[in-house]
């Protein structure tokens, strides 16, 4: 079955330190993959995606994702968390074939709060 | 600033009433999506327009009807809601030239069926 993974519901770092947030798939081939940020009240706004290519992903925002193919991860890092960073994130997958399109299967979210 | 523009941002609703959503975007991508979102949980897919034709209805009942009158505009037209039915209405879009994935969303319209 196709699922996402995303093992800690809730996070909470002090704002400068490092954050990694996890994110395991389960997928038939290797899929596209997502990160999306939503803020409260908003919609979910692209960090960044893997379609092939370096594993290690540049993202909007100062994020970056590194794509384990042997270990069906794709974990969200950035190096010192902004108190604006503080938001729910959903990571992702997609298929590779076009009139398979839209069926993102998407994680339960990760909450992140940022202490002062 | 999102380039996707969902109007109205918050709409109620009795269970008798007939409204629509509205999106709109004018970025030239040419696949559109609606998605509810309910709180605390990841959006879900409902339809999805490619070129103007629905391509995806994810079992959606009818009392949700899509409409895409161009490839700019995206139209959500509710009748006789539940009030189960109270969510985020996500509208998205993506690029002809991509997988058929949302990459662009817009900030939603909250409902509430009363």
């Amino acid at each position: 079955a196709q699922s996402v993974t995303q093992p800690d519901i809730h996070i909470t770092v002090s704002e400068g330190a490092s954050l990694e947030l996890r994110c395991n798939y389960s997928y038939g081939a290797t899929p596209y993959l997502f990160w999306y940020v939503q803020s409260p009240g908003q919609g979910l706004q692209l960090l960044l995606k893997y379609f092939s290519g370096d594993t290690l992903v540049q993202g909007i925002k100062g994020f970056e994702a590194e794509f384990k193919r042997s270990q069906s991860s794709f974990n969200l890092r950035k190096p010192s968390v902004h108190w604006s960073d503080a938001a729910e994130y959903f990571c992702a997958v997609g298929p590779r074939i076009y009139n398979q399109g839209g069926k993102l299967i998407f994680g339960q979210g990760t909450e992140l709060s940022v202490k002062p | 600033d999102t380039e996707v523009t969902q109007t109205p941002k918050h709409l109620v609703m009795g269970m008798t009433n007939k409204k629509s959503l509205k999106c709109e975007q004018h970025m030239g991508h040419r696949a559109m999506y609606w998605y509810k979102q309910k709180a605390k949980k990841p959006p879900e897919l409902m339809f999805v327009y490619s070129y103007e034709k629905l391509s995806i209805n994810e079992s959606v009942p009818s009392r949700f009807s899509p409409e895409c009158p161009n490839s700019s505009l995206l139209n959500l037209h509710l009748h006789a809601l539940q009030p189960e039915d109270s969510a985020l209405y996500l509208c998205a879009s993506s690029p002809k030239d991509t997988a058929l994935v949302p990459l662009h969303f817009g900030n939603g319209t909250r409902l509430t069926v009363t």
